[in-house]
């Protein structure tokens, strides 16, 4: 199956900074989508990317595809506490989703 | 907006006993998947179904089976529980396809003690 990793595991940051979170598969990807699960509670979608070299902004957040679609990554800008909690990337394939292994995120006020 | 409905959200059992989750998706929604998730763990996929019938099936123990049924509602059956079977176990439900975006429920904590 498809191995996806994440990098960093853990990020803890100051609020206000930025940070950057990638996913990394060994094989090509036909779409990716990303999630986010808040400590306590339940994964929550939160975009899915198609293209090659796709690039989607929702507010703070800005999420790439690659060009050669084995990448993704999740930038946030000037983070806030309620950033607080687990990224995951999922490539999407037949019927399931596959995580990656997940970025958690801490902000410090 | 009506959301994936789970239901016990606690359980707690004793080891070699048996275990049944149920998951109530969103209106109109005819695929449900079923995840587990350990401690500190990326959720895993166990299975899917769609339109009543099995899609896909991942890591999911021969202990363990599923169903979706004609309301399109799913049980997750478990039998001969393990201490390691405690986890989260989530159910998502979306349109046909892997491609869409899944929609999960606040998942039921299972502890086999």
């Amino acid at each position: 199956g498809q191995q996806v990793m994440q990098i960093p595991q853990y990020q803890h940051v100051q609020e206000g900074e930025d940070l950057t979170t990638y996913c990394n598969s060994s094989t090509t990807l036909s779409n990716i989508q990303w999630y986010k699960q808040r400590p306590g509670g339940h994964p929550v979608f939160l975009i899915q990317l198609v293209k090659s070299g796709e690039v989607k902004k929702q507010k703070r957040l800005t999420f790439q595809f690659g060009e050669a679609k084995k990448n993704s990554s999740l930038h946030i800008t000037a983070t806030q506490t309620t950033d607080v909690g687990t990224y995951f990337c999922a490539p999407t394939g037949f019927q399931k989703l596959v995580f990656g292994t997940g970025t958690r995120l801490l902000v410090s006020p | 907006a009506a959301g994936v409905i789970q239901s016990p959200r606690h359980l707690i059992k004793e080891k070699r006993e048996t275990a049944t989750l149920k998951c109530y998706p969103i209106p109109r929604h005819d695929t449900v998947y079923w995840y587990q998730q350990g401690p500190g763990q990326d959720p895993q996929f166990l299975i899917s179904f769609y339109e009543k019938m099995q899609s896909d099936k991942g890591s999911i123990p021969d202990r363990f089976s599923a169903q979706q049924f004609s309301d399109y509602h799913s049980e997750l059956n478990m039998s001969s529980l393990e201490l390691g079977d405690s986890a989260l176990y989530f159910c998502a439900s979306s349109l046909e396809g892997g491609d869409y975006e899944q929609y999960f429920g606040p998942g039921t904590r299972l502890t086999v003690t």
